[in-house]
């Protein structure tokens, strides 16, 4: 089984702090993003990542950062974290594959992340 | 551009059947895909369904594609109070390279 780790279930932070989130899978996936999810407006999609130190805007970039320095590894910066970065933050995987192949993302337990 | 629209609540009594819907817009979509996320976690790939098939079955879970409508629906037969959750329908367009379109989520409560 494919298995995606979040490293902290639950984070707390201040305005202005910068906070590193780390998503780590064990299936050599070449595919890794990052969403945040809010009440009322599901998954928004921050950053994406096809390989190692490649990276790709998603929806909403806008004071978030990433690096992909290794292929299990994937994390999402907040450079200045504010309170309106106060959210549930999942990271998924996939494999590469042609645009014909089944490709479903696989899921960490997400971390809950308030900024004070 | 693409998007995916899901119904927000759903509530049934135990052990009636859920049908849980969704429409899409993107007419290239090569496969559709279920996700279940229970409260506190991550999404769970629940099931999926290639762009050719119209029924796929599996156990209590039975997936309808109406490739013509652009529509999409998740039934699940005897309801039990585990499957309370939240259930996003997501689809991948031809050529996204990986990325899915996801639903907002429907709020399935299944009452005793």
């Amino acid at each position: 089984d494919v298995k995606v780790t979040q490293s902290s279930r639950y984070l707390v932070k201040r305005t202005g702090e910068k906070v590193f989130l780390e998503c780590v899978q064990d299936m050599d996936h070449e595919n890794m993003f990052w969403y945040r999810q809010d009440p009322g407006l599901g998954l928004r999609l921050i950053y994406f990542s096809y390989d190692v130190k490649m990276k790709e805007k998603g929806d909403i970039p806008e004071g978030y950062s990433v690096s992909r320095e290794k292929k299990e590894r994937f994390s999402l910066i907040l450079e200045s974290a504010s309170t309106n970065q106060t959210s549930m933050y999942l990271c998924a995987s996939s494999l590469a594959q042609g645009e014909w192949d089944n490709q479903p993302q696989h899921f960490g337990d997400g971390t809950r992340l308030s900024i004070l | 551009g693409e998007d995916v629209e899901q119904s927000l609540f759903l509530s049934v009594r135990e052990g009636d059947s859920s049908v849980i819907n969704c429409t899409y817009t993107d007419s290239s979509s090569t496969y559709l895909y279920w996700y279940k996320q229970e409260p506190g976690a991550g999404l769970q790939l629940l099931t999926y369904i290639f762009s050719n098939m119209d029924m796929k079955q599996d156990q209590r879970l039975t997936v309808l594609l109406n490739k013509k409508d652009k529509h999409l629906s998740l039934r699940i037969a005897d309801t039990q109070t585990g499957d309370s959750a939240i259930y996003f329908c997501a689809e991948k367009g031809e050529g996204s390279q990986g990325n899915l379109i996801f639903g907002k989520g429907t709020k399935l409560s299944v009452k005793p």
